[in-house]
């Protein structure tokens, strides 16, 4: 069956460090992916998205390639912010969105 | 341009109470989904609404029913609530049931509490 499996956290890192959260998937052909993201107490944002093989979707500093050849949709952000402490989430949809269990990711000044 | 609505954003319950939850989706989507997120965890999918019609349904029991309105809205009712059921509910609209492609917007949640 469809399903996403990415990395445990929590991660913790220092300002301005390089962050990468790892995702990959098992899917019945060529799906859209997604990362989603989750501020303390709020709902899902959609973070960024790529629609086919080698995509790259970005947004707020955030990037990530659609890679088919690993099944990987890997989260990178070159220069994290405090504000950027939320938990990931990686998802693709098949009938519903199936979502990996999310990532903690905690930035200190 | 709303995006998706949910009400309430708290409540408190007690065992074995029966419990209605709302939201309206984006506008000019036609479809609404419903998930439940335990603390800690990813959300995990309840059923999906369209056409008035559940046409989805995760692992869920019967104790979780819902409905969809003439104007897209939806109700999630969860009857005889167990301790278990707490977490925080969240609602996706999307425009037609979610295939390949398709891209779910979420409203903030209601975050239910039962004691």
């Amino acid at each position: 069956g469809n399903s996403v499996t990415q990395m445990e956290g929590p991660v913790t890192l220092s300002e301005e460090a390089f962050l990468t959260i790892n995702c990959t998937y098992t899917a019945t052909g060529y799906p859209s992916l997604f990362w989603y993201v989750q501020y303390p107490g709020e709902g899902l944002q959609l973070l960024l998205k790529a629609t086919k093989a080698d995509d790259k979707g970005s947004n707020k500093g955030f990037e990530a390639t659609y890679r088919k050849e690993t099944t990987s949709f890997h989260l990178e952000k070159g220069s994290v912010q405090v504000s950027d402490s939320a938990v990931y989430f990686c998802a693709l949809p098949w009938g519903k969105l199936q979502f990996g269990a999310g990532t903690q990711v905690v930035v200190t000044p | 341009d709303a995006g998706v609505t949910q009400s309430p954003t708290h409540l408190i319950k007690t065992r074995g109470q029966q419990v209605t939850l709302r939201c309206s989706p984006k506008s000019g989507h036609d479809t609404v989904s419903w998930y439940q997120q335990a603390l800690g965890q990813g959300p995990q999918f309840i059923f999906q609404y369209y056409e008035e019609e559940e046409r989805q349904r995760g692992n869920f029991p019967d104790r979780f029913s819902g409905h969809q309105f003439p104007n897209y809205s939806s109700e999630l009712n969860v009857n005889a609530l167990l301790l278990g059921d707490s977490a925080l509910y969240l609602c996706a609209s999307s425009l037609g049931t979610v295939a390949m492609n398709t891209e779910a917007f979420f409203g903030q949640g209601t975050r239910l509490t039962v004691v």
